[in-house]
């Protein structure tokens, strides 16, 4: 066990519907990061929060929005399903600013049929 | 062209051989990160580093910052070291503290 926790570990959803992703950080870690891996694309980043602000965005969709709670925990929410969204989501934590190394979750596997 | 390239994509080798995963990037960095992911999807940090050399176990992380090159080295392979290697970065901190990916390498080692 890692320290992070995600849920739920896999999730099957139709086309045009909307999921939430959750994430729970290593104790005492701010920062919250959302990656998504696809065979196509590989690791990529979608966004980060620190203590409960948006901190950076990446090559996330307009369709998917997240937010970090004041217990840390963060949600990842994809709406409008598309195929093309089927991808692993993982979540990692980071303990500050500092030259710090990240830990990861085990990671969502989304799959839209 | 991708800002972190890995090289070999694939590597197949026999148990006990020396194995060495190349890693390069584009500009500058504040650190560069080797992670594990075994085929159950779950990713492992191995190590971090900025400058010199690191060593745990049976691995062996280097990086040379002038020329912009990292290498994962890993002595005695098992088959359990079987997996997908992947090199990541942090680019300077006007990029933030997120992660660039190199695309991975997927070593298989037989017994």
């Amino acid at each position: 066990d890692s320290g992070v926790t995600q849920t739920p570990k896999h999730l099957i959803t139709a086309t045009g519907q909307r999921v939430t992703l959750r994430c729970s950080p290593r104790s005492g870690d701010l920062s919250v990061y959302w990656y998504q891996q696809s065979l196509d694309q590989g690791l990529q980043f979608l966004i980060q929060y620190y203590n409960g602000e948006e901190r950076a965005k990446g090559n996330i969709l307009e369709r998917f929005s997240a937010q970090q709670f004041p217990d840390l925990h963060s949600e990842l929410n994809l709406s409008s399903l598309e195929l093309g969204d089927s991808a692993l989501y993982f979540c990692a934590s980071r303990t500050g600013t500092g030259g710090y190394g990240y830990t990861f979750g085990s990671g969502t596997r989304l799959t839209v049929v | 062209k991708n800002e972190v390239e890995q090289s070999p994509q694939n590597l197949t080798a026999q148990e006990g051989e020396f194995i060495t995963i190349n890693c390069s990037y584009s500009v500058g960095i504040s650190a560069l990160h080797w992670l594990q992911q075994h085929p159950g999807g779950g990713i492992v940090s191995l190590f971090m580093l900025s400058s010199g050399k690191k060593k745990h176990g049976r691995l062996i992380a280097t990086i040379n910052i002038q020329e912009k090159h990292s290498s994962l080295h890993i002595t005695a392979s098992h088959p359990r070291d079987s997996a997908v290697y992947i090199c990541a970065v942090r680019f300077g901190e006007t990029s933030g503290s997120r992660l660039t990916f190199g695309e991975g390498t997927q070593l298989t080692v037989n017994p």
